[in-house]
């Protein structure tokens, strides 16, 4: 099975500038999440998609920022007017999403943006 | 709220050692789960482990172990004879049984293994 592969590995802008990351879960993964990892912190939870439904926002993410998964297939996340706080490691992960008892998300390789 | 605390920041010690990283954790759920990701330099969080609240069994994956202990919310996580591969950040993360079923990761654990 391929792996969630998430593109670019890396990204540097300047602020202001906008930003788009693309995901693409495992095939057939019904659920797709992004988290963002700031440096020596663990992932924190951004939003999450069932398919192509968006169905929770944490109060993290700002109106700068917005997720999309047109087809319920590969998502994309875009940061409007990029701010130096915005620098970190964005996390995809997706998970099958039939048994919620037996659910595990796995994570993409990510994208480090810095924002200069 | 939810919330997972690893205490330990980092760890090193000296190949073939074995080494205990600690998950203390607060719910208020009765059903939750709990999970062990690992993060080596490459970046990429790897799963290693899942257990549901209900089932209380520890568990033992070749020189990996796990202990889960309600009563006590932990669930601590021991590498016996360490090896340098193990070197890597380990989150511990909980999440609710409905829902999103977001992870709520701890800070990590950076444990080097020192040959």
């Amino acid at each position: 099975d391929t792996g969630v592969s998430q593109d670019p590995r890396h990204k540097i802008t300047k602020r202001g500038q906008n930003v788009t990351f693309r995901c693409d879960p495992i095939s057939e993964h019904n659920r797709l999440y992004w988290y963002r990892q700031t440096l020596g912190q663990g992932p924190e939870f951004l939003t999450y998609f069932q398919n192509e439904a968006q169905l929770e926002k944490s109060r993290l993410l700002s109106d700068r920022f917005s997720a999309e998964r047109p087809k319920g297939s590969f998502s994309t996340l875009e940061i409007q007017r990029t701010e130096q706080g915005d620098s970190a490691m964005y996390l995809c992960a997706s998970s099958l999403g039939l048994d919620l008892f037996t659910d595990t998300q796995y994570f993409g390789p990510g994208t480090r943006l810095t924002v200069l | 709220a939810q919330k997972v605390t690893q205490a330990q920041t980092e760890i090193s010690v000296v190949e073939k050692e074995d080494v205990t990283l600690d998950c203390v954790y607060e719910t208020r759920d009765t059903t939750y789960y709990l999970f062990w990701y690992k993060q080596p330099p490459s970046g990429e969080l790897v799963f290693l482990i899942r257990r549901n609240s209900f089932d209380e069994q520890n568990e033992i994956s070749g020189r990996y172990s796990w202990n889960f202990q309600k009563s006590t919310s932990s669930f601590n996580f021991t590498i016996t004879a360490s090896q340098v591969v193990d070197s890597a950040v380990y989150f511990c993360a909980l999440s609710e049984a409905s829902g999103a079923q977001k992870l709520v990761f701890g800070q990590g654990t950076r444990l080097t293994i020192n040959p």
